[in-house]
């Protein structure tokens, strides 16, 4: 299966500590985005990446969140200090560059806070 | 802001019927538009896309239709199945700006009765 994956799968930690998430795209996609959702909730958009270059940041995305894709390959998501507000499922997705390009989502880490 | 909503939070059809599933967007300037299938524990999956140039596109049993002058596309899916029972997210993009980050509604439960 050449999709989109990440690691890990599910992950609970108590509150204060860090977790990083990896996020490995389709091997063609020069963009590669990270979303955040909530339960009940449509994904929200938190950064992207045009290959080692991140491009944009959402205000969602506080200086506790750090994003690199460090050879324009995979990318990983860190939250610091992380709070019981952060938890949630966090998808990663990936696209072609140009005009119109569908994004294929990974099937998420989710983060549990205790 | 930018918002995509859809008309129903939840929809349950009989196997067999037809389903339909709205989407209004506020956006006039998004011009690519994207329906997702997300089941439970699973990232969004791609089922179709059309874009602004367009009315309607078909797919393998799905149509989504799009109306630029009242801003609300659908989601038809022909002969319902089980396997069908999922979320389904439809998202707007401006496909050459904003990089191609996709703005999700809430979703529609699907429920299909046997």
């Amino acid at each position: 299966d050449t999709g989109v994956s990440q690691d890990p799968r599910h992950k609970i930690t108590k509150r204060g500590q860090n977790v990083t998430f990896r996020c490995d795209p389709i091997s063609e996609h020069n963009r590669l985005y990270w979303y955040r959702q909530t339960l009940g909730q449509g994904p929200e958009f938190l950064t992207y990446f045009q290959n080692e270059a991140q491009l944009e940041k959402s205000r969602l995305l506080s200086d506790r969140f750090s994003a690199e894709r460090p050879k324009g390959s995979f990318s990983t998501l860190e939250i610091q200090r992380t709070e019981q507000g952060d938890s949630a499922m966090y998808l990663c997705a990936s696209s072609s560059t140009g005009g119109g390009q569908p994004q294929h989502f990974g099937d998420g880490t989710r983060l549990s806070i205790l | 802001g930018e918002s995509v909503g859809l008309h129903l939070p939840t929809l349950s059809v009989q196997e067999g019927d037809n389903s339909i599933i709205n989407c209004a967007y506020s956006n006039s300037a998004s011009d690519y538009f994207i329906w997702y299938k997300q089941e439970s524990g699973k990232g969004p999956q791609f089922i179709i896309d059309i874009r602004s140039n367009m009315d309607k596109r078909q797919g393998q049993r799905v149509t989504v239709l799009l109306n630029k002058t009242v801003k609300h596309l659908s989601l038809q899916i022909a002969a319902t199945q089980p396997g069908d029972s999922a979320v389904y997210f439809c998202a707007e993009i401006m496909a050459y700006t904003n990089a191609g980050k996709s703005t999700f509604g809430d979703g529609t439960t699907l429920t299909v009765k046997p």
